[in-house]
């Protein structure tokens, strides 16, 4: 079945170190995939998304390329601060239910 | 302002207690689900809904309840024969059709049995 596997945690940082979390997915058929962050307490937001291989998704910084050949979708920023500290969700959605990964949670130290 | 609010933001439960968790959007969206998330784990998919007065189980649907008799409503009734409900509980929607669209979260709410 579809599912999602991603880098477990917990992952600290200094700020402005450069952050990767790997994410890799199993998938009938062409998904759409998407990364999510949760703040304490706080539902998800999305952070990114790519609907077709090749795709690249961004926004605050943080970058992932959908790559059908090796099925990934890792999360890339150049230089994190301290706001970044979150839990980040991958996800895949292919047009019946969306399926999450159990998250990686990410504390950036000053 | 379009969204999706989920209330009680905290709710607590006596033991054997039914409890009803709210969740209503005004993003018109067709899709509607609820999820359980426990603490340091991921989403457990619990119902969701493509369409209006239906809906599926999802993985862990045992002791819950939906009804979906508005589109823009989709209530989460968690029975007393959940035997372990204490949990962070997220609503979330997104537009029927599209392969691509994204889901929207609630705050959630966080449930605690007494």
């Amino acid at each position: 079945g579809d599912s999602v596997t991603q880098m477990e945690g917990p992952v600290t940082l200094s700020e402005e170190a450069f952050l990767t979390i790997n994410c890799t997915y199993t998938a009938t058929g062409y998904p759409s995939l998407f990364w999510y962050v949760q703040y304490p307490g706080e539902g998800l937001q999305l952070l990114l998304k790519a609907t077709k291989a090749d795709d690249k998704g961004s926004n605050k910084g943080f970058e992932a390329t959908y790559r059908k050949e090796t099925t990934s979708f890792h999360l890339e920023k150049g230089s994190v601060q301290v706001s970044d500290s979150a839990v980040y969700f991958c996800a895949l959605y292919t047009g019946n239910q969306f399926y999450f990964g159990t998250g990686t949670s990410l504390t950036v130290i000053p | 302002d379009g969204g999706i609010t989920q209330s009680p933001k905290y709710l607590f439960r006596k033991e054997g207690q039914n409890v009803t968790l709210s969740c209503e959007q005004n993003l018109n969206h067709d899709a509607m689900y609820w999820y359980r998330q426990d603490p340091g784990q991921g989403l457990r998919l619990i119902y969701y809904s493509q369409i209006v007065n239906d809906f599926q189980k999802g993985d862990i649907a045992e002791g819950y309840s939906v009804s979906r008799e508005k589109k823009e409503s989709f209530p989460l009734t968690v029975t007393s024969a959940q035997k372990n409900p204490t949990a962070f509980y997220l609503c979330a929607s997104r537009e029927g059709q599209m392969v691509k669209s994204e889901a929207f979260f609630g705050q959630g709410t966080r449930l605690t049995v007494v």
